[in-house]
């Protein structure tokens, strides 16, 4: 079985862009879960989906969105980048509420 | 609002010896819990988990305890080898949706 990959792993943009970060899930997992992870922090949950539809949201603004598309692979949108928003951004996946895989991750720098 | 809690950043153990990672949540209605390793430059990898029903779940040379009245959870590797040697978090949610991470543990074991 595939695990969950993540592109680009390093991305760097300039205040005030917008950038797309892509996950695709491990096979037969439809479930796909965001996390940013800031310096010397845990993972913050940013939002889960579940068969193309979020049902779960942490606590960031309306400028993070997402998608998930019918393969289950997903996408992370960052509009209005700000200097803050330089983390690592983690995608997991998971077939059950007990098996979550995560991926390497993208690095995002904002200048 | 830290609901999940490592408080020691790091810990150095001897090869051979009890590695002991400790985490507290304060959260009662969390009843599923993670325990995640992470290597530079790459994403979390799943070490250990237990449910609420359960106080000790074991993998080989990685025991999980956990104390519900106290809300705190341990992880135990014996022995430990240099190769542990990685950042450990410790996650935890309700029913396996949002996951609540602690800050993180760096254990170094020193050959």
């Amino acid at each position: 079985e595939t695990g969950v990959t993540q592109s680009p792993t390093h991305l760097i943009k300039t205040r005030g862009q917008q950038v797309t970060l892509r996950c695709s899930s491990q096979s037969g997992h439809n479930t796909v879960s965001w996390y940013q992870q800031a310096l010397g922090q845990g993972p913050q949950f940013i939002f889960q989906y579940y068969r193309e539809e979020e049902n779960g949201r942490g606590n960031f603004p309306p400028r993070f969105s997402g998608l998930q598309f019918p393969n289950y692979s997903s996408e992370l949108n960052v509009n209005a980048l700000e200097l803050d928003d330089s983390a690592l951004y983690l995608c997991a996946s998971s077939s059950t509420a007990y098996g979550y895989t995560f991926g390497s991750g993208t690095r995002l720098t904002v200048v | 609002d830290q609901q999940v809690k490592q408080n020691s950043p790091s810990l150095s153990v001897q090869e051979g010896r009890i590695s002991i990672l400790n985490c507290d949540y304060t959260n009662s209605m969390f009843d599923y819990f993670l325990w995640y390793k992470k290597y530079p430059a790459e994403g979390p990898t799943f070490l250990i988990s237990i449910s609420s029903i359960k106080d000790k779940n074991e993998d080989g040379r990685f025991t999980v305890f956990l104390n519900k009245s106290a809300k705190h959870l341990s992880l135990h590797i014996v022995p430990s080898q240099p190769g542990d040697s990685a950042v450990y978090f410790c996650a935890a949610s309700v029913a396996g949706n949002q996951f609540y991470f602690g800050t993180g543990t760096s254990l170094t074991v020193i050959p």
